[in-house]
């Protein structure tokens, strides 16, 4: 079975400087992943998504995820972050049979401070 | 802009009652599925379907039924509810590759059983 493991629950970061948020998968086969953000008091949003292929996907709003097959990872990362940007973030694998949804992991809470 | 809309938005229900939320989608997508989001859990899938008046199991249906009477109607049916049921519930919907497409999610309904 697949899973997904978001090993930092909480991040905190000051405004303007760089972030990465870790996403570890474990899925037998050719995964398609997701990073999905949920800003306060809203459903998720996709930010972006892996289809196999190039291993650096851009998203919106200035982030972008790296593939490695190697490292069973996809994390997340952005240049520079804005206060807009307090939110969770979760990632999420395709299950094998694609038309059961997802599988997230638990989401990393991201705050932004100036 | 996909549209996916959740009634009610919150709500209070009594232990042994019946709760039924409703969810609809104007994207005329083929999946839908409900969510449960629960402190430490992240996400989980409850009920998915890909046609109308047919629906699938996912990760925990226990207690838990779901009706897709149309392709942009879907409820998900708690018969009896229960304290452990209290959770953020998310409906979304995908388009005709389920899971590995963009996943659009309604903004939750908040659920306390008491």
């Amino acid at each position: 079975a697949q899973s997904v493991t978001q090993p930092d629950a909480r991040v905190t970061v000051s405004e303007g400087a760089s972030l990465q948020l870790r996403c570890k998968y474990s899925y037998f086969g050719t995964p398609y992943l997701f990073w999905y953000v949920q800003y306060p008091r809203q459903g998720l949003q996709l930010l972006l998504k892996y289809y196999p292929g190039d291993p650096v996907v851009q998203g919106v709003n200035g982030f972008e995820a790296e593939f490695s097959k190697s490292n069973s990872s996809f994390h997340l990362r952005k240049a520079s972050v804005h206060w807009s940007d307090w939110a969770v973030y979760f990632c999420a694998v395709s299950m094998d049979n694609y038309a059961q949804g997802l599988t997230f992991g638990l989401g990393t809470r991201v705050s932004v401070f100036p | 802009e996909a549209a996916v809309t959740q009634s009610p938005r919150s709500k209070v229900a009594v232990t042994g009652g019946k709760v039924t939320l409703s969810c609809h989608q104007t994207n005329n997508h083929d999946y839908m599925y409900w969510y449960r989001q629960d402190t430490g859990h992240g996400l989980r899938l409850i009920h998915y379907s890909y046609v109308a008046d047919s629906t699938e199991k996912g990760d925990i249906p226990d207690g838990y039924k779901a009706s897709r009477p149309s392709q942009e109607n879907f409820s998900l049916i708690l018969e009896l509810a229960s304290l452990s049921q209290t959770a953020v519930y998310f409906c979304a919907s995908s388009d005709k590759q389920g899971a590995i497409d963009t996943q659009y999610f309604g903004p939750g309904t908040r659920l306390l059983v008491l």
